[in-house]
């Protein structure tokens, strides 16, 4: 199993641009989560879905959408980007019945 | 809302010595999970260890375990033996039982471990 992916690594986007964060697992979690983590900060959820064509929001959702088309993919969307969203952005799956989360490798995103 | 607490910003710990990271925690629940976290340079958010509230025994992974103080609402990792590969962040992390998997961050620990 890769685990969790996230695509890209690394993003700059110019104010006002759009674009998509992908996350994708293989492991049929049901629970995926996107997280945003500020510089010394912990990491504050953004939205998350409990399985496909299900998703809630968060702690922190606005200037963000998501979807859930399919088990695997949870991509995060940022329609109007502005510099308050450069962070690091997680993505996250658990198991059903597990209570530990298992985490991407992240995508740093600057917007200038 | 539950919140966490890690009043250390930054720890230091000399090789193959020990160190306690200290963890607090608000909540009103009696079903809950507690986590910490280990964040390299990488930033890769490495899981490394857990405990659920309903279970009185610490739990422990090989060098990490930790001191679960329900009443006090205390929560700290020891690590014990430290390695060069243990230098990282590490974040404390509270779940609730039940349905909501919402992860509630503490602000995170930098460890240093000097050779």
């Amino acid at each position: 199993n890769a685990g969790v992916t996230q695509t890209p690594k690394f993003r700059i986007l110019k104010i006002g641009q759009s674009m998509t964060l992908q996350c994708t697992q293989d492991m049929n979690h049901n629970y995926m989560y996107w997280y945003r983590q500020d510089p010394g900060m912990g990491l504050k959820l953004i939205y998350y879905s409990v399985g496909a064509g299900i998703t809630d929001k968060g702690e922190v959702p606005n200037g963000y959408n998501v979807s859930r088309s399919t088990t695997e993919d949870f991509p995060l969307r940022l329609e109007l980007a502005a510099p308050s969203q450069t962070s690091v952005y997680f993505c996250a799956s658990n198991p059903p019945g597990r209570a530990e989360q298992y985490f991407g490798p992240g995508t740093r995103l600057t917007v200038t | 809302a539950q919140t966490v607490t890690q009043s250390q910003p930054e720890m230091s710990v000399q090789e193959a010595e020990t160190v306690t990271l200290s963890c607090t925690y608000d909540t009103s629940e009696s079903d809950y999970y507690l986590f910490w976290y280990k964040q390299p340079p990488s930033r890769q958010m490495i899981l490394v260890i857990r405990q659920e509230a309903y279970k009185q025994q610490n739990a422990t992974e090989n060098r990490f375990s930790v001191n679960f103080q329900k009443a006090a609402k205390s929560f700290s990792l020891k690590i014990s033996d430290s390695q060069l590969g243990d230098a990282a962040m590490y974040f404390c992390a509270y779940r609730t039982g039940g349905s909501n998997y919402k992860l509630t961050f503490g602000k995170g620990t930098l460890l240093t471990v000097n050779p």
